[in-house]
C-alpha cells in the first residue's frame, strides 16, 4: 500500500494567517493526489483534485501543488470557516490510501 | 446536485454481517463513469477506503477485507450497498458512502460527494 504522511498534525493559526500543509508519498504518484477538509460533525469534502485542480464552488484562496511523492496545500489567508481538518488522498494505486490528517485550530 | 444517505444497523454482533445501504438522490447511480464507493473512519485508522463498484460491475476492493467484502447496485431503487462478514471490534467506525469519479478524459480520481456517515459498533 502506498503510505501517504501529512506533516504537521495539527497547528494553530489566526484568521487572515497564511498556512501550509504537506502530504508525502511512499512513492511516486504523479500528480494523483486529492485534497480533502473535514469539519466537525460533517464528511470530508472535496477540495483539490489531481493535485491542483480546484474543485467547482471551493474559494480561490486554496490551492494545491507537487507532483511525484511531495505536496502541498495552501491557504492562503484563513478565514474563520477554515478551522478544520485537512487529508489528502492519492489516487494512483488501489487501495486508495488517506494521510493521517491535519488539524488547523484557532491560535 | 446528487446527495447521499447511509442507512442500517449501528449495533452488529461480533462475527455476524454487517450491512448498509447508501441511498442515492439527485442523480442515478446508472449514469457512467462513476464508481459507487464506501469509505469508512476510526480513530485507530483514520480514513480507509473500503471499495467501490461500477454500474458495469467492475469492483475494486481493499485487498484487506476482501474476503469478507461485497459491494452491490440496486439500479431500481437508485442504492447500492456494503456487506462485511464475520466482523469484529476492529470494524467499529463511521461508514460513509461516497461518489467516486474522474476529470474527464483523464483516470485522475475523486471521491464527492459523500454521505453524512452512519456509525456502527462491533459489540456483543
Amino acid at each position: 500500500d502506498i503510505q501517504m504522511t501529512q506533516s504537521p498534525s495539527s497547528l494553530s493559526a489566526s484568521v487572515g494567517d497564511r498556512v501550509t500543509i504537506t502530504c508525502r508519498a511512499s512513492q511516486n504518484i504523479k500528480k494523483y493526489l486529492n485534497w480533502y477538509q473535514q469539519k466537525p460533525g460533517q464528511a470530508p469534502k472535496l477540495l483539490i483534485y489531481a493535485a491542483s485542480g480546484l474543485q467547482d464552488g471551493v474559494p480561490a484562496r486554496f490551492s494545491g501543488s507537487g507532483s511525484g511523492t511531495d505536496f502541498t496545500l495552501t491557504l492562503s489567508s484563513l478565514q474563520p470557516e477554515d478551522f478544520a481538518t485537512y487529508y489528502c488522498q492519492q489516487s494512483y494505486d488501489i487501495p486508495r490510501t488517506f494521510g493521517q490528517g491535519t488539524r488547523v485550530d484557532i491560535k | 446536485q446528487v446527495q447521499l444517505q447511509e442507512s442500517g444497523p449501528g449495533l452488529v454482533k461480533p462475527s455476524q454481517t454487517l450491512s448498509l445501504t447508501c441511498t442515492v438522490s439527485g442523480g442515478s447511480i446508472n449514469s457512467g463513469g462513476f464508481w459507487w464507493s464506501w469509505i469508512r473512519q476510526s480513530p485507530g485508522k483514520g480514513l480507509e477506503w473500503i471499495g467501490y463498484r461500477s454500474n458495469d460491475g467492475r469492483t475494486y476492493y481493499n485487498p484487506s477485507l476482501r474476503s469478507r467484502l461485497a459491494i452491490s447496485l440496486d439500479t431500481a431503487k437508485n442504492q447500492f450497498s456494503l456487506s462485511l462478514t464475520s466482523v469484529t471490534a476492529a470494524d467499529t467506525a463511521l461508514y460513509y458512502c461516497a461518489r467516486g469519479g474522474a476529470v474527464a478524459g483523464t483516470d485522475y480520481s475523486w471521491f464527492d460527494p459523500w454521505g453524512q456517515g452512519a456509525l456502527v459498533t462491533v459489540s456483543s
